[in-house]
């Protein structure tokens, strides 16, 4: 069974530093991930897809990598914004499931 | 182009009652797949239809159920209401089945059962 772990839960950090978001899953087998950004009480703003092929993808401010044999991904947010506060989703696609396995998240707040 | 919209945005049902929920997806996208976020159990996966046919299934009771449309619209069905199906309810199309390509989220429907 795909399990997506999110670590950390949350983050509280002063605007303009370089963070990094981490995301893991137990099954390899995947066709794709994807992170997501989600304000309070909204839908999900898709940000970056990785197809299991690929290593990374950037945009923006963005860079998303994709170990795929280690089961781990990493969302790298350079020069954070208040802006940039919201909570963070990773999911993976396919594999053994075919469909989109969510992580718990991990809610940034990046303060002036 | 037009995202995804889904209506209501928000509910209040009482227990017992039942509640339909409709998702429109982006224009010739053919995939519509239902999620389920609570505090408790964050994203959940509901169902997925594709070409007016169930694709895939998550593990949910028989009360909910849904359909899609020739034009791909879908609409979620939820019976005999429970507390516990208080949450926020997202869909998502794509252009194809969910497994392989991106999929692009609405702004939920926020149902809340007294």
């Amino acid at each position: 069974k795909q399990e997506v772990t999110q670590i950390p839960a949350a983050l509280s950090v002063p605007e303009g530093e370089n963070l990094v978001l981490n995301c893991s899953f137990t099954d390899s087998a995947i066709y794709n991930l994807q992170w997501f950004r989600q304000d309070p009480g909204k839908g999900l703003t898709s940000l970056l897809l990785i197809q299991s092929s690929q290593r990374e993808q950037t945009s923006g401010r963005l860079n998303a990598s994709l170990d795929k044999s280690s089961g781990r991904s990493t969302l790298y947010i350079a020069a954070s914004q208040p802006g940039d506060s919201a909570t963070y989703l990773c999911a993976v696609n396919g594999g053994n499931t075919d469909k989109l396995i969510f992580g718990t998240g991990t809610r940034l707040q990046v303060f002036p | 182009k037009a995202g995804v919209t889904q209506t209501p945005r928000y509910l209040i049902k009482t227990r017992g009652q039942q509640v339909t929920l409709s998702c429109s997806p982006i224009s010739g996208h053919r995939s519509v797949s239902w999620y389920q976020q609570t505090p408790g159990q964050g994203l959940q996966f509901l169902f997925e239809y594709f070409s007016e046919t169930q694709r895939n299934k998550g593990n949910f009771p028989g009360r909910f159920s849904g359909r899609q449309f020739s034009n791909s619209r879908s609409e979620m069905n939820v019976s005999t209401l429970e507390l516990g199906d208080s949450a926020l309810y997202l869909c998502a199309s794509s252009p194809g089945a969910s497994g392989i390509y991106e999929q692009f989220f609405g702004p939920g429907t926020r149902l809340t059962v007294l």
